[in-house]
Formats: C-alpha cells, structure tokens, sequence
C-alpha cells in the first residue's frame, strides 16, 4: 500500500484566496482525521470522519474552514478565504480503529498564505 | 483538561548511548498512549501504542511504558544510532476530550 497520500506538497497563496488540501487515506482504513502543526500550538486535531460521516469538528477554528469525505478513499480540507495565520503544516491521517486505533499519517501539506 | 507534557525538548547524545524520553499527562483515564517519530518535512510514523490495561510494548531496540496511574509513560531507545535521530511525540487518547492529544515532542539529536 503507498500509505496515506496528500496533495499538493506546499502550497502558496495570498491572503484571501481558497486553499483545497487533497487526502487519499489507506484503503480499508475506516477512519481519516485532519490535523494541523505549528511551532506554538503543536499538532492539533481540526476534524474527525469515521465511515465517511464527521465525528468531531469541534477542532475546526473557524466557518472559514470545512472538510469533506464524499466516500472512503478521498477528502477535502477547503479553507476560504485563507489568512496569514492559516500557514502551517497540514496533516493527514487514517486508521482502522477510529481515534483510537493506530495512526497512520501523510507527508503533509506546507500551506504558506502570504 | 488532558494536557501532554514531554521533557525534556532536546536531547543530543553520542552514538550507542541508551537513553529515556518522558511524556507526562494530566488525566490519567486514558484509552490508549502512542509514540510517533517525525523526520524533517516528514509526517509522524506510529513507533509504539500501548493499551491502557498494558504496562509496556517493545519493538527491536524501543521500548515504551505505562504508569496510568503516575500519569506518565517513557520511551526507552538502546544503543542509539544516528538514524535515530528526530523528533519524537507522545499522544494520549481518551480522557475527558475524548480526544488524542499530543505532546510538543522531544528532538533527539544522535551524534556519531
């Protein structure tokens, strides 16, 4: 299995314009999560989806941020309009064993918003 | 709250040193507790998950711990090797969160 796949690797954008972050988790896996890390706040979890259906969102910071899981092997993390605070490393993880279960996660997305 | 705690934030040793990583948490009912490794512009790789009913797991030369009730769990690496070198995170699953929560992580620095 090539594992969890993300794209694009960086992105750069200016402030104001729509970012979508691309994840294709590992096939089986029943549960995909979206995480962001940044040097002061460290990795934080912004959704959660098992079986496709959104679990917790309550990590999601804003109205401007929203996620899609339109079927198991494929999901959106949309931001409009970005900010300069939005810059940071966005990650990508699934598993089988929902939040408990074994991690296993995408190179990640270096989003810049300038 | 839960809150993950890991000292210290850098560690540099020399090669084939035996050394412990500390991760500490604040609420103690936890489901599980797993340790990552990241590289630069890397993502995290899962190394260990210990149950909250399990003491320890090992795999080859780590091996990690579970106090549940001390709130605190270490990673053990013997005979370091450069390769070793990255960061390391702790994250506690469970807990009134309901959450798994990460600490900021350890950067060992494995010097040959």
């Amino acid at each position: 299995d090539a594992g969890v796949i993300q794209s694009p690797r960086h992105e750069v954008t200016e402030m104001g314009q729509e970012v979508t972050l691309r994840c294709k988790p590992i096939s089986g896996h029943n549960s995909l999560f979206w995480y962001r890390q940044t040097m002061m706040r460290g990795l934080e979890l912004l959704i959660y989806f098992n079986n496709n259906v959104p679990i917790d969102d309550s990590g999601m910071p804003e109205d401007r941020f929203s996620a899609k899981m339109p079927n198991a092997s494929f999901s959106t993390l949309k931001i409009q309009p970005s900010e300069p605070r939005d810059s940071a490393v966005y990650f990508c993880a699934s598993s089988q064993g929902g939040e408990y279960g074994k991690l296993f996660f995408g190179s990640g997305t270096q989003l810049s918003v300038l | 709250k839960q809150e993950v705690t890991q000292i210290p934030a850098a560690l540099s040793v020399p090669e084939g040193e035996n050394l412990v990583l500390n991760c500490s948490f604040t609420d103690s009912a936890i489901y599980n507790l797993q340790w990552f490794r990241q590289d630069p512009g890397k993502g995290l790789t899962s190394l260990l998950l210990i149950q909250s009913s399990q003491r320890e797991q090992t795999s080859g030369r780590l091996n990690a711990s579970l106090d549940k009730s001390s709130g605190r769990s270490t990673l053990y690496i013997a005979a370091s090797q450069p390769g070793d070198s990255a960061t390391y995170l702790c994250a506690v699953g469970g807990g009134n969160t309901g959450k798994l929560i990460f600490g900021q992580g350890t950067t060992l620095q494995v010097k040959p």
